[in-house]
């Protein structure tokens, strides 16, 4: 089974400027979710969504992060304007899960390591 | 109070030893529980589900007490490549399936 995969795996951009990320989850998997994991700290959830629809984007900051996932499967994460604050890794995870009561485990790939100067 | 809190780390302790990592949980409505192993600029992966009776796998053990809405993970005899970072995640069944990860224990197992 091939995994989640990731790109770019590094990126240095300067404050203001835009960026993206790609995600593509393993085949089947209904759930993706995107990670933001700043040094020294857990994951923290950004977005998860279920198919192409969203289940939760409450700790998205919308004003210049924005998420989709045309189709139901991949998913493109892109941050516009960059600040300082958002130099961290950035991982794509994926689950077969298809409802709350699901406990299908994440499956991550490799990240995106953000640097903003 | 976060959603997820774990025992600040880091622990270092001596090859062969036994450690024991603690995680709370503030939402009562957390259904299912997990504990993950990340090492240094890797991405984390699945180490153990958390089931409500405890379970075992090897030399790991994890335990859950729904009461005190804590959950545990017991590693014995601890090897070298033991050394990483657990985290501890929670899925919220009343917030769509919301997983959730606590701040993370090192552990630095030293020979």
């Amino acid at each position: 089974e091939a995994g989640v995969a990731q790109s770019p795996r590094y990126k240095i951009i300067e404050k203001r400027q835009s960026v993206a990320f790609w995600c593509n989850p393993i085949s089947g998997h209904a759930t993706l979710y995107w990670y933001q994991q700043i040094l020294g700290q857990g994951p923290k959830l950004l977005i998860q969504f279920q198919n192409n629809g969203v289940v939760d984007d409450s700790q998205l900051p919308k004003d210049r992060f924005s998420a989709e996932r045309l189709k139901g499967v991949d998913s493109t994460l892109k941050i516009q304007p960059a600040k300082l604050e958002d130099s961290a890794v950035y991982l794509c995870a994926s689950s077969r899960g298809q409802g709350a009561n699901d406990n299908s485990p994440l499956h991550f790939g490799n990240g995106t390591r953000l640097t903003v100067t | 109070r976060k959603e997820v809190e774990q025992d600040p780390g880091p622990f270092n302790v001596p090859e062969g030893a036994t450690v024991a990592f603690n995680c709370t949980y503030s939402n009562s409505a957390s259904q299912s529980f997990f504990w993950y192993r990340q090492d240094c600029r890797k991405e984390p992966k699945l180490l153990m589900s958390v089931y409500s009776s405890g379970n075992e796998d090897g030399r790991f053990t994890a335990q859950l007490n729904r009461a005190s809405q804590y959950i545990s993970l017991l590693i014995r005899d601890s090897k070298l490549s033991d050394s990483a970072t657990y985290l501890c995640v929670v899925n919220i069944w009343n917030q769509g399936g919301k997983l959730i990860f606590g701040q993370g224990t090192e552990l630095s197992v030293k020979p």
